[in-house]
């Protein structure tokens, strides 16, 4: 079974400053893909940026862009020029790729609360 | 399309009682999951959906949760005789799974979640 691990419950930044959220996770799959999700207050889940893991280049959207080193199992999350509206739950999630024996779905971790101060 | 919708957006209902929720996925996405998310947790994967057929069930989704999506649809998530622990978010996601670049796999987009609070 895969666990994705977020070691950060809470994270605060001044407006456009750059924050930088941890995600690791664990699995003996060779491929698989990675996202990234957003859940602002009382709203819902939307995706910010995902990887494939058979992708050495890092995934890059807009201000969002990761870090994704395969070997150490390692996804973090680069938000540049931080914004209020960024303010949120983000959510590190993991899949496995359908291989016609099923798949479990997203396995997410706790989250990481990013507060963005004015 | 304006994505995926989720009815009702809360529930308040006594343990004990059924309960019975529903997810209307974007427009042509053939997979259709749910999942639970306590507070201060990240959401779990219950089970999912690839039109018509359940392909996955979670040891999460004991036998007094079931879930159909007729014709390949809107999907229905019911609990029978709700308990306490019940309380949590549900929310529903839909993927357009084997129409994207991907071809493996394909982003899942949520809708707002139904809150189910048990009394």
């Amino acid at each position: 079974a895969q666990t994705v691990t977020q070691s950060q419950p809470e994270m605060s930044v001044q407006e456009a400053e750059t924050v930088t959220l941890s995600c690791t996770y664990d699995t003996s799959e060779s491929n698989y893909y990675l996202f990234w999700y957003k859940q602002p207050p009382s709203r819902q889940m939307i995706l910010v940026i995902r990887q494939e893991a058979y992708k050495q280049q890092n995934a890059t959207e807009n201000r969002f862009s990761v870090n994704f080193q395969k070997a150490a199992k390692s996804f973090s999350l680069k938000i540049s020029d931080s914004q209020l509206g960024d303010t949120a739950m983000y959510f590190c999630a993991f899949m496995k790729p359908y291989s016609g024996g099923g798949a479990d779905g997203l396995t997410f971790g706790k989250g990481t609360h990013l507060i963005i101060q004015p | 399309d304006t994505g995926v919708s989720q009815n009702p957006r809360h529930k308040i209902t006594k343990r004990g009682q059924n309960v019975t929720f529903r997810c209307d996925p974007i427009s042509e996405h053939n997979r259709l999951y749910w999942y639970r998310q306590t507070l201060g947790q990240g959401p779990e994967f219950l089970t999912y959906f690839q039109n018509e057929a359940q392909l996955e069930k979670s040891r999460l989704l004991s036998d007094r949760f079931s879930a159909e999506r007729p014709k390949g649809s809107f999907s229905t998530l019911e609990i029978q005789r709700t308990e306490q622990g019940d309380s949590a978010m549900y929310l529903c996601a839909s993927s357009p799974f084997g129409r994207g670049t991907s071809g493996g796999t394909d982003t899942q987009y949520f809708g707002p979640g139904t809150r189910l609070t048990v009394l």
